[in-house]
């Protein structure tokens, strides 16, 4: 079986731009989740999405970074404008919320570098 | 709001030794879920073991086993017969699953060096 698949696994881009990372949840699974992980800070939850609604978006650094989940299939995360400190890596996770072992499996993230 | 503390940053051991990482969180909850998570230098995340609270027996997966003391708040985690492959970063991480928060609260890792 497929896990959760992450596109681009690595984005370089110029201050300013728009970002737009994707994720495809493992299917049957209904609860996404994103996380961004740096040295600094080390893994925090941005956003996560139950059933295609995003429930908790406490996470979300700014205005500037927006979730959405069009169906059960896909996700995106977006950053606009993007800033040099907005460089880490971000992971997209997933599970099935309701079963007993509450696991959660990663993407193997997007590596993004702001210049 | 819940937290995860891991006081080593590094450690760093001889292959076939056995080495314990510390994990302690802090929460008002009862029942909840502790993970242990690995982090090669591929950075793929890998669920190494997980552990219910309600469960007084520790979990155990082939080398890896958990110290679980929840009074004490406590979780750690032990590697037998440690293999290079064991090299790594190595997250703790708490969940629950009440008031609408289910994302996991990490630690900040501990990286293990297994020495040939």
């Amino acid at each position: 079986d497929a896990g959760v698949i992450q596109s681009p696994r690595h984005e370089v881009t110029e201050m300013g731009q728009e970002v737009t990372l994707r994720c495809k949840p493992i299917s049957g699974h209904n609860s996404l989740f994103w996380y961004r992980q740096t040295m600094m800070r080390g893994l925090e939850l941005l956003i996560y999405f139950n059933n295609n609604v995003p429930i908790d978006d406490s996470g979300m650094p700014e205005d500037r970074f927006s979730a959405k989940m069009p169906n059960a299939s896909f996700s995106t995360l977006k950053i606009q404008p993007s800033e040099p400190r907005d460089s880490a890596v971000y992971f997209c996770a997933s599970s099935l919320r309701g079963r007993a072992r509450n696991e959660q499996f990663f993407g193997p993230g997007t590596r993004l570098t702001v210049l | 709001a819940q937290t995860v503390t891991q006081s080593q940053p590094e450690m760093s051991v001889q292959e076939a030794e056995t080495v314990t990482l510390s994990c302690t969180y802090d929460t008002s909850e009862n029942n909840y879920y502790l993970f242990w998570y690995k982090q090669p230098p591929s950075r793929q995340m890998i669920l190494v073991i997980r552990q219910e609270a309600y469960k007084q027996q520790n979990a155990t997966e082939n080398r890896f086993s958990v110290n679980f003391q929840k009074a004490a708040k406590s979780f750690s985690l032990k590697i037998s017969d440690s293999q290079l492959g064991d090299t790594a970063m190595y997250f703790c991480a708490f969940f629950y699953s009440g008031g609408g928060a289910d994302g996991l609260t990490f630690g900040k890792g501990t990286h293990l060096i297994i020495q040939p």
